[in-house]
C-alpha cells in the first residue's frame, strides 16, 4: 500500500514571496504519478501540477514548480510570486501507473497543508 | 460549464434515513471515482467505474453503501441507514483513464447526519 505524508499542517507566506510545501511518499512501485491539488475554502479541488515518475525533469506550470527526488521519495511544491488567491489547502497525491486498462487508478492523498498568503 | 457536477451540494438527514447523491462527469471521460473527505483530512478513495463497470471498491465502502453508473454516464452513490459517522464531504471525480490519468473533481456533496 502507498502512503503520502505532508508534515506541514499550516504554512504562511507574504504576498509576492516564494514558499515550498513538502511531501514524502512510500511505495514499492517503480512507475507512478504524483500530483498537487489545491482546495480553496468552500471550493472544489483543482489540479495544480502533475509529475510522471519516469521523467527526470521537474514539472512546471507558470508560478508552480516541483522538486521531484525519486530516490528520496520526496515531491515538494514551490509557489513563486505568491498571490492572495493561492490561499488554500494543498494536497499531495500518489497514483500507481496502470499497466493494464483495469489495473486501478485510485489517488492516495496526504493530510494536506493549509497555506495562507498574507497581504 | 463542462466540468464535473454533483447534486445536491448539501444534504442534512436524520440518522437511519437513506440518501442518494448524483455525479455527472466530464462528458468524454470514461472513468468516474467517488471519494470521501472528512474535515481537515485528505480525500479517501471509495470506488471507481470504467464506463458502467465498477472495477474497485475500498474497504471503506460498507454494505450500507452502493454505487451505480448504469449507462456509463452519470453515477449515483446511495447510503442506507445513515449513521453520524457518515457525515463528510462526498467527492466525485472523472478522468480519461490510463492515457490521461489526472482526475478532475466536482464541488462535492456535504452530508450532515443528525
Amino acid at each position: 500500500a502507498q502512503t503520502v505524508t505532508q508534515s506541514q499542517p499550516e504554512m504562511s507566506v507574504q504576498e509576492a514571496e516564494t514558499v515550498t510545501l513538502s511531501c514524502t511518499y512510500d511505495t514499492s512501485e517503480s512507475n507512478y504519478y504524483l500530483f498537487w491539488y489545491k482546495q480553496p475554502p468552500s471550493r472544489q479541488m483543482i489540479l495544480v501540477i502533475r509529475q510522471e515518475a519516469y521523467k527526470q525533469q521537474n514539472a512546471t506550470e507558470n508560478r508552480f514548480s516541483v522538486n521531484f527526488q525519486k530516490a528520496a521519495k520526496s515531491f515538494s511544491l514551490k509557489i513563486s510570486d505568491s498571490q492572495l488567491g493561492d490561499t488554500a489547502m494543498y494536497f499531495c497525491a500518489f497514483m500507481k501507473h496502470e499497466y493494464r486498462e483495469t489495473s486501478g487508478s485510485r489517488l492516495t492523498f496526504g493530510e494536506g497543508t493549509q497555506l495562507t498568503v498574507n497581504p | 460549464d463542462t466540468g464535473v457536477s454533483q447534486d445536491p451540494r448539501h444534504k442534512i438527514t436524520k440518522r437511519g434515513q437513506n440518501v442518494t447523491f448524483r455525479c455527472d462527469p466530464i462528458s468524454e471521460h470514461n472513468r468516474l471515482y467517488w471519494y470521501r473527505q472528512t474535515l481537515g483530512q485528505g480525500p479517501e478513495f471509495l470506488t471507481y467505474f470504467q464506463n458502467e463497470a465498477q472495477l474497485e471498491k475500498s474497504r471503506l465502502l460498507s454494505d450500507r453503501f452502493s454505487a451505480e453508473r448504469p449507462k456509463g454516464s452519470f453515477s449515483t452513490l446511495e447510503i442506507q441507514r445513515t449513521e453520524q459517522g457518515d457525515s463528510a464531504m462526498y467527492l466525485c471525480a472523472s478522468s480519461l483513464g490510463r492515457q490521461s490519468p489526472q482526475q478532475y473533481f466536482g464541488p462535492g456533496t456535504r452530508l450532515t447526519v443528525t
